[in-house]
């Protein structure tokens, strides 16, 4: 069964680069059709996706984040990475790593979730 | 980008009542690529159907989708007790991938 483990800092200054990882258990982060994702929720709001990255490498961000994100896979360590750049109150956020499968022409999205790591902006 | 809307915002219902939660989008989403989230308090959400109608591993089978195109149904038969949360739909057929607000469901 996998298992997904966010870890990073809870407090980052403004302007700064936030830097977080997911490391998988269970499963391989290079099993064939998995695609890695990150997902925030701003405190009491809804959710918003950040961006993935295939199994392959290749990623796909979201139009709004794209200038300030980065998504990386480390495979000697199972584990993937976010990286978003000059952070400000507005990223406020409990930060969620997650699984999604391709298979074929089915997709199954996020499933499972990190229990979430909250990062606050502040100086 | 593809906008989700959910109605209503807060369910007010007792257990072993039925919940219809409805999800409507902006623009058809793409091959049904539509999921449904429960989020509790201090967790993190857990996917509960994709596909708009295929129940994901381990979830039982008072939970329902439906739905096509635009709009988009979550049914609980019959709610129990550990159903009362926050569901969130969610799309995936189109960039940027977008949520719902959500629906609160809540003990009457």
């Amino acid at each position: 069964q996998v298992q997904l483990q966010e870890s990073g800092p809870g407090l980052v200054k403004p302007s700064q680069t936030l830097s977080l990882t997911c490391t998988v258990s269970g499963g391989s982060i290079s099993s064939s059709g998995s695609y890695w994702t990150w997902i925030r929720q701003h405190p009491g709001k809804g959710l918003e996706w950040i961006g993935y990255i295939y199994y392959t490498g290749s990623t796909h961000y979201n139009p709004s984040l794209e200038s300030r994100i980065t998504i990386s896979l480390d495979t000697s360590k199972n584990q993937f990475s976010l990286k978003l750049s000059a952070m400000t109150a507005a990223d406020t956020a409990v930060y969620y790593c997650s699984r999604g499968v391709w298979y074929g022409a089915q997709v199954v999205p996020f499933d499972p979730w990190g229990q979430g790591t909250l990062v606050t902006v502040s100086s | 980008e593809n906008v989700l809307t959910q109605s209503p915002g807060t369910l007010s219902l007792s257990a072993g009542e039925r919940a219809t939660l409805s999800c409507r989008a902006s623009q058809s989403v793409s091959s049904s690529f539509l999921a449904w989230y429960q989020q509790k308090p201090g967790q993190a959400p857990r996917l509960l159907i994709y596909g708009a109608s295929s129940r994901a591993t381990g979830i039982p089978d008072r939970f329902s989708g439906s739905g096509s195109g635009t709009d988009f149904t979550l049914t609980i038969s019959r709610l129990e007790p550990e159903d009362f949360a926050v569901y969130y739909c969610q799309q995936y057929g189109g960039s940027p991938w977008t949520f719902g607000q959500g629906t609160k469901v809540e003990i009457k």
